[in-house]
């Protein structure tokens, strides 16, 4: 049973367009929400995470947006790049992680 | 400040043989956790490791072992290796073993099986 459902699977979004990526859970026991970036190759390197207690957290180009009775996250790149073609991972954590599937992103030129 | 350091790279083992993986975590990270990640499951964890301690362990079978050392440096260890075992084995390490410590990963393990 996957304990993290994210969607979409794949993306493709223009460069300056904003991409959104959703995650869902149903475990209120999860109090920690990190969001990963993985380039082939290479190991999920963190972005950004939130704790349930707070509705947004902006870094950068990068924000997560929280809905706490809806039991979803979301993570939202504000004018992406082709540089931030990779795949992304949610996660969350109770005692220990739950990762979502995954979304490879592609940021055309 | 280094990264999580992940040895071998890449590793290719037959069915039946064993494979021993080693991480050592970021410098003062004292909590090792490892994840196998594959195109079908995605990211699934294996075992955490606290001051030499197992803390939570996933949904494998005994095959999969670990331990870490006093120096936090962690090893795993798969026996009587499956083709199903082929993977990228991936070790994160943490400051310490609180719900909200932020994870770094290494690069991994890329485990082949013939």
């Amino acid at each position: 049973q996957q304990q993290v459902k994210q969607s979409p699977q794949s993306l493709i979004v223009q460069k300056g367009g904003i991409s959104i990526i959703n995650c869902a859970y149903e475990n209120t026991a999860f109090d920690y929400f990190p969001w990963y970036q993985q380039f082939p190759g290479k190991g999920p390197a963190l972005l950004i995470a939130i704790r349930p207690d707070v509705s947004e957290k902006k870094e950068g180009r990068f924000t997560i947006s929280f809905n706490k009775s809806a039991k979803q996250f979301s993570l939202h790149i504000m004018d992406s790049q082709p540089g931030d073609s990779a795949t992304y991972f949610c996660a969350a954590r109770s005692n220990q992680f739950y990762f979502g599937t995954g979304t490879s992103l592609t940021v055309i030129p | 400040k280094a990264g999580v350091t992940q040895t071998p790279r890449y590793l290719i083992k037959t069915r039946g043989q064993q494979v021993t993986l080693s991480c050592s975590p970021i410098s003062g990270h004292r909590s090792v956790s490892w994840y196998q990640q594959t195109p079908g499951q995605g990211l699934q964890f294996l075992f955490e490791y606290f001051s030499e301690t197992q803390r939570n362990k996933g949904n494998f079978p005994g095959r999969f072992s670990g331990r870490q050392f006093s120096n936090s440096r962690s090893e795993m260890n798969v026996s009587t290796l499956e083709l199903g075992d082929s993977a990228l084995y991936l070790c994160a390490s943490s400051l310490g073993a609180g719900s909200n410590q932020p994870q770094h990963f290494g690069d991994g393990t890329r485990l082949s099986i013939l």
